[in-house]
């Protein structure tokens, strides 16, 4: 069965980076794009960015841009996300999520969430 | 940029049809999903290009659009589906999720 596996909770200090990984099982890697997702507590849904995981094409969110860095290892099955000078504000649940079988974007798969908690 | 607009909360009677609407004009030209979360829980898709429900889903939920809004619905609601529930659209390369409503089902 399809599975995204998402990697353990991490504490930063303002200004550091974070790299979450969402290992992808059960399907093959490179025929669905990867979505990241994050939430702050308390807040909604808020999107961050896509990744075509056969030819690695990003679409960041223009909030992100210049700050987010998504890529894969094909041959891990894993894809990443770092995000680089990190705020308090970026305090959050960070999820992938795999496209759906006809259209790219978030489906019915999603990773079990990633906390990344900022303080000094 | 699109925007996405939900109400905020919605409110229902167990047994009562819940109706919750998504409204922006990025709605016009390309399809919407929803998502329902619980707490300490990763969004579950439930509808997909507006009216399109995955399996699995119950079929109390169903979805309908309108120029630029659209709405899920969810007929005959019980306690368990008290959640948040966010549309979701893309168009060219912008994305976007509405703000999430809150439905409260008592």
């Amino acid at each position: 069965q399809v599975q995204l596996v998402q990697s353990g909770a991490e504490v930063k200090k303002p200004g550091a980076s974070v790299k979450v990984s969402c290992k992808a099982s059960g399907y093959i890697f490179t025929n669905y794009g990867i979505t990241w997702v994050r939430q702050a507590p308390g807040q909604g849904l808020e999107w961050m960015g896509w990744i075509n995981t056969y030819n690695g094409n990003t679409n960041y969110a223009q909030k992100f841009q210049g700050r987010v860095t998504m890529t894969t290892d094909t041959s891990t099955g894993t894809a990443y996300m770092e995000l680089r000078s990190l705020r308090s504000d970026d305090t959050a649940a960070y999820f992938c999520a795999r496209d759906r079988d006809d259209s790219s974007g978030p489906g019915g798969h999603w990773g079990q969430g990633t906390l990344v908690t900022v303080s000094s | 940029s699109y925007e996405l607009t939900q109400p905020s909360s919605v409110s229902v009677s167990p047994g009562q049809t819940a109706r919750i609407t998504c409204s922006g004009d990025v709605l016009a030209k390309t399809y919407a999903r929803w998502f329902q979360q619980k707490p300490g829980q990763a969004p579950i898709l439930l509808i997909y290009k507006d009216i399109e429900r995955p399996s699995g889903i119950p079929e109390r939920f169903s979805g309908s659009s309108s120029g630029t809004t659209v709405t899920l619905t969810i007929s005959g609601a019980q306690v368990e589906d008290e959640a948040d529930y966010y549309c979701y659209s893309a168009a060219d390369k912008w994305v976007v999720f509405g703000g999430g409503t809150k439905l409260t089902v008592l």
